[in-house]
């Protein structure tokens, strides 16, 4: 069955405290990997593509890596306004999408 | 920001009503898509369009249907809204199947 998990669930984590989430995929024909964020009360935000093996994203303090079987993303040195909670998404070749259920990140000033 | 608007983005009905939401964009992507949002399963798609007048079902269609008469415009009718049907609700939109998919900021339904 094609799935997308994300771990952890919840993270809490101190200003400046760099981390990592973690979304593993088991789905056949994987044509790109997506990485959103979502504030409390808004929609999911559009942050990253990925497409292949190997490919890396950067956005400010934010960066999005991919392995066969897994993509992460990495936040240096977060601040408070980092706080939110983080989505990724497989679509694969059966031309559909599917999203984990999100990693919610909290900064601690 | 991506030219998303749902209506209305607040909504409180009754078991048994038919309840319609509405997606308007202003990008003329090709596609656009429903989703529901609910605690423990993350978002799932409804249904999705692929232009006027074509669409086909996701992974949670029954109870819904939808239609698209215009580019811009994707609407979502509950013909007899239940209780489980109670979720947040979110649009979006891609130039390609794809592609990134930007969203609206969703319609809070509330079905009592």
């Amino acid at each position: 069955e094609d799935q997308v998990t994300q771990s952890p669930e919840a993270l809490r984590l101190q200003e400046g405290e760099s981390s990592s989430l973690n979304c593993s995929y088991t789905v056949s024909g994987l044509r790109g990997l997506f990485w959103y964020r979502q504030d409390p009360g808004k929609g999911p935000e559009f942050l990253f593509t990925l497409y292949s093996a190997g490919e890396e994203k950067e956005k400010e303090r934010l960066k999005a890596t991919l392995t066969k079987k897994e993509s992460f993303l990495h936040i240096t040195a977060p601040k408070p306004e980092d706080s939110a909670t983080y989505l990724c998404a497989a679509f694969h070749r059966d031309d559909k999408i599917i999203f984990g259920k999100g990693t919610r990140l909290h900064i601690l000033p | 920001d991506a030219g998303i608007t749902q209506s209305p983005r607040h909504k409180v009905t009754e078991t048994g009503t038919p309840v319609t939401l509405r997606c308007h964009q202003t990008e003329n992507h090709r596609y656009m898509y429903w989703y529901r949002q609910d605690p423990g399963h993350g978002l799932r798609l409804i249904h999705y369009s692929y232009g006027v007048k074509d669409t086909d079902k996701g992974e949670v269609s029954d109870g819904y249907s939808v239609s698209r008469s215009k580019t811009e415009d994707f609407l979502l009718t509950l013909e007899s809204a239940t209780s489980s049907q109670t979720s947040v609700y979110f649009c979006a939109i891609s130039e390609g199947e794809d592609q990134p998919q930007h969203f609206g900021d969703g319609t809070r339904l509330s079905i009592l």
